[in-house]
């Protein structure tokens, strides 16, 4: 069975340019989670939704970014526009039941923006 | 708030001896779940353990052991017998209802 699935697994843009990074979760898995990881702040929880809704977006960091669900087997996080400090691995995760089962995680998108 | 903190940053050992990392916890909750995340080098997060805030039945499973006490909030976990391929960095989360909240991580690396 396929785990989560992210693309690209590396993406190299200009500032200002936009990005979109895409995820698939697990078939069956009700909640997809978005995190970013960096150095500096470790992995932050940026949205999370419950059957394609958007439940808790209060970690995106500001309105550059933006993420959507259409369906339940596609997500995408845009960032428009794109800064240097945007720079970071982005991970997809998803799992069953929110709080006490695992999340499982895709490979992440390195996003480097120069 | 939820807050975990693993205060060990990095710890390097020799192969086959013992590795326990350090996690502690605080939250208001009485129902949470503590957690276990493994970074190899390829970067992916891959889960190991999970435990409940009413089981403190501590445990083990192949290499991995854990002892959870709510009494100090702490939820450390033994890697026994460690591998080369057990170098990664662990990561320590606690959730209550939907957000998983991480540890800075302990980097582990297992000189052969």
């Amino acid at each position: 069975d396929a785990g989560v699935i992210q693309s690209p697994r590396h993406e190299v843009t200009e500032m200002g340019q936009e990005v979109t990074l895409r995820c698939k979760p697990i078939s069956g898995h009700d909640y997809l989670f978005w995190y970013r990881q960096t150095m500096m702040r470790g992995l932050e929880l940026l949205i999370y939704f419950n059957n394609n809704v958007p439940i808790d977006d209060s970690g995106m960091p500001e309105d550059r970014f933006s993420a959507k669900m259409p369906n339940a087997s596609f997500s995408t996080l845009k960032i428009q526009p794109s800064e240097p400090r945007d720079s970071a691995v982005y991970f997809c995760a998803s799992s069953l039941v929110v709080a006490s089962n695992e999340q499982f995680f895709g490979p992440g998108t390195r996003l480097t923006v120069l | 708030a939820q807050k975990v903190t693993q205060a060990q940053t990095e710890i390097s050992v020799v192969e086959k001896e013992d590795v326990t990392l350090d996690c502690v916890y605080e939250t208001r909750d009485t129902t949470y779940y503590l957690f276990w995340y493994k970074q190899p080098p390829s970067g992916e997060l891959v889960f190991l353990i999970r435990r409940n805030s009413f089981d403190e039945q501590n445990e083990i499973s192949g290499r991995y052991s854990w002892n959870f006490q709510k009494s100090t909030s702490s939820f450390n976990f033994t890697i026994t017998a460690s591998q080369v391929v057990d170098s990664a960095v662990y990561f320590c989360a606690l959730s209550n209802d939907y957000k998983l909240s991480f540890g800075a991580g302990t980097t582990v690396t297992v000189r052969a």
